[in-house]
């Protein structure tokens, strides 16, 4: 993996479905992982910032793990909610100073 | 909220017209980062600074520059724009890179 990459693109749940993402990275070089929530006509919104092996990281409903390693990132929500409806960003900071984002998963929860 | 603002939010300017974007942020963060958005691409690296005159290029840094000569602003300039620099740009800033990045509200580029 060059390049920092999201799947699904996109994701449509009923209400109080879970579901969960991922994020995969470069293995080599890693400095950081973030994932940031973004909502329609708002700014991206940061949700865990992640630097360890083996990381776990929970805020509510959301949480997600980090594998260095192999270069990956779940992100998860528990019983989605309408107003967990938008895009999940994650980002990865390598040896460089720099910060690449994915494409995102834009998720859409039905009530 | 963190202090950064993009100005101006709205700009529509002519093709092969210079056009620069400003960032600034009253937080003391040493890095910024500028991206533009575009459907389907997410968030895309311009060009990002780790200090005073340390800046580097991102992923789509062909046709901008950037300059920054104080913390606290972070200017990027589209030398001669071009519709496909038609987009929506954001600038983020962070104390470190460990640390989460705060948005500015973006500027909403339109080259005709």
């Amino acid at each position: 993996i060059l390049n920092v990459e999201q799947s699904p693109q996109s994701l449509h749940v009923q209400e109080g479905d879970s579901t969960n993402f991922t994020c995969s990275f470069p293995s080599s070089n890693f400095y950081a992982l973030h994932w940031y929530r973004w909502e329609t006509a708002k700014s991206p919104e940061a949700l865990f910032v992640m630097t360890l092996n083996g990381d776990e990281k929970k805020k509510g409903r959301i949480s997600a793990t980090l594998n260095t390693k192999e270069g990956y990132s779940y992100l998860y929500i528990k019983g989605s909610q309408p107003e967990d409806s938008a895009t999940y960003l994650c980002a990865f900071i390598g040896g460089n100073n720099d910060m690449r984002f994915g494409a995102g998963t834009r998720l859409t929860v039905k009530p | 909220d963190a202090g950064i603002t993009q100005s101006p939010r709205h700009k529509v300017t002519e093709t092969g017209t210079p056009v620069t974007l400003r960032c600034h942020q009253t937080e003391n963060h040493r890095y910024m980062y500028w991206y533009r958005q575009d459907p389907g691409h997410g968030l895309r690296l311009i060009h990002y600074s780790y200090g005073v005159k340390d800046t580097d290029k991102g992923e789509v840094s062909d046709g901008y520059s950037v300059s920054r000569s104080k913390t606290e602003d972070f200017l990027l300039t589209l030398e001669s724009a071009t519709s496909s620099q038609t987009s929506v740009y954001f600038c983020a800033i962070s104390v470190d890179r460990d640390s989460e990045a705060f948005f500015g509200q973006g500027t909403r580029l339109t080259v005709v």
